[in-house]
């Protein structure tokens, strides 16, 4: 079965540092792989997806991940923190038997420091 | 992009009493809308599937006679909390999908407190 693992539910950088969010997956089968950020009392906004085309993903706000089969991971980067990013990070995959849903991991929340 | 609506944004109620939240898909027809339950600091659950038309597919573990779903039309879906108790006090998201369930589109979710 699909699932997805992220490493760390709270990471603190500072602003203008790297941003790293770990997440790692388990599938017998080329996953779909996503990353949402939700804000404070909001639903979720993805931020980007894996659908097996190329490895490194380039999302929205500067954000991007790279699929690493060798390491069944897809961890999420950003070059330079910014205040805005702070939030919580969702690791999710596509699961089901025919693709019907997708499930989150633990989530990560990113404290970004002044 | 595409606009998920979700109504209320917050309600309280008292235990005993049922709550209905809705979540309509604006400018685009759902033909699936999935229901989440978040718990304070932990993940989205997904709680059942909802295609248009037909019965919802629930999640195991989620009772079907406390959490009713209907899903009537292409861009409305409601799920209606029975009964309510405070256990059942929790933030509540609901997405919909143009095709798939990897293009999913989230509701800025419903804040629930059971007194």
């Amino acid at each position: 079965a699909q699932s997805v693992t992220q490493l760390g539910s709270h990471v603190s950088v500072s602003e203008g540092a790297l941003v790293l969010l770990r997440c790692n997956y388990s599938s017998s089968v080329p996953p779909y792989l996503f990353w949402y950020v939700q804000y404070p009392n909001q639903g979720l906004q993805l931020l980007l997806k894996y659908t097996s085309a190329a490895t490194l993903v380039k999302g929205i706000n500067g954000f991007e991940a790279e699929f690493k089969k060798s390491e069944t991971s897809f961890h999420l980067t950003k070059p330079s923190a910014h205040m805005s990013d702070a939030a919580e990070y969702f690791c999710a995959v596509l699961v089901g038997n025919r693709d019907d849903k997708i499930i989150f991991g633990k989530g990560t929340r990113l404290h970004i420091l002044p | 992009g595409a606009v998920v609506s979700q109504h209320p944004s917050r309600v309280i109620c008292k235990s005993g009493t049922s709550v209905k939240i809705e979540c309509r898909s604006l400018d685009f027809q759902a033909t699936t809308m999935f229901w989440y339950r978040q718990f304070p600091k932990k993940s989205l659950m997904l709680m059942a599937t909802s295609n248009e038309g037909s019965k919802a597919t629930y999640e195991q573990g989620v009772e079907k006679d406390k959490f009713l779903i209907n899903h009537a039309s292409l861009t409305l879906s409601t799920l209606t909390v029975t009964s309510a108790h405070p256990e059942d006090s929790s933030f509540y998201i609901c997405s919909a999908t143009l095709g798939g369930a990897n293009i999913q589109y989230f509701g800025a979710g419903t804040r629930l407190s059971v007194l």
